[in-house]
């Protein structure tokens, strides 16, 4: 089945980067469009930019424009979100997640918890 | 881009029905056809359970509902169980390749 396998915990000081992975399988990497989202505790999701595996063209919410960056590896079916510039702010967890029109975004990984803290 | 405006909290008994709204404006909900809620238990993975505002994934309940008015989507869940208690999410696309997300909907079953 469509699994989504992200990377481990991080925790960062304030102005680091992180980079996050999520490791698909059960479908061809290409097929669907990936998102990346975040939650931080008692906020809601936010949307944070998409990827096309196939081509990797990329649009970022314009919050995040110029501190992210999200690529992939195609040979190991494995996308990237790399976020710079890092505050306390950015402390939550991020998750990825396939995307179909327009059904939605049908399968989600079970996130990666980003610290950051001096 | 703000995000989409849903309540922080509902509750409801088991086998009662609760509503949940997402508002959003002109240029999301009220102008594309492509809300959808997703279904978070904490610590596990966010599901989709209704996309294009009304329509229901396969594998879904059909006590899971959606509906939209003008810039304002709603879900519906219909016979409240002990496991429908999770944190419900719902999302817009915004026009220019962006999406917005509400703020999120703790639901207490009691």
């Amino acid at each position: 089945q469509v699994q989504l396998v992200q990377s481990g915990a991080e925790v960062k000081k304030p102005g680091a980067s992180v980079k996050v992975s999520c490791k698909a399988s059960g479908y061809s990497f290409n097929t669907y469009d990936m998102m990346w989202a975040r939650q931080a505790t008692g906020q809601g999701l936010e949307w944070m930019g998409w990827m096309n595996p196939g081509n990797g063209n990329t649009g970022y919410a314009q919050r995040f424009q110029g501190r992210v960056t999200m690529t992939r590896s195609a040979p190991i079916s494995t996308a990237y979100m790399e976020l710079s510039g890092l505050t306390s702010e950015d402390t939550a967890v991020y998750y990825c997640a396939t995307y179909e029109y327009p059904y939605g975004m049908h399968v989600w990984g079970r996130g990666t918890t980003v610290t950051v803290s001096s | 881009q703000s995000a989409l405006t849903q309540p922080a909290s509902v509750s409801g008994s088991p086998g009662q029905s609760i509503t949940v709204s997402c508002t959003g404006t002109s240029s999301d909900v009220g102008k594309y056809n492509l809300v959808s809620w997703y279904q978070h238990h904490p610590g596990l993975a966010p599901r989709v359970i209704i996309y294009e505002g009304t329509k229901r994934p396969s594998g879904v309940s059909n006590r899971f509902s959606g509906s939209m008015s003008d810039n304002t989507a709603s879900l519906t869940i219909s016979g409240l169980q002990a496991e429908d208690e999770a944190d419900y999410h719902c999302c817009s696309y915004a026009g220019n390749t962006s999406w917005v997300f509400g703020g999120g909907t703790k639901l207490t079953v009691l």
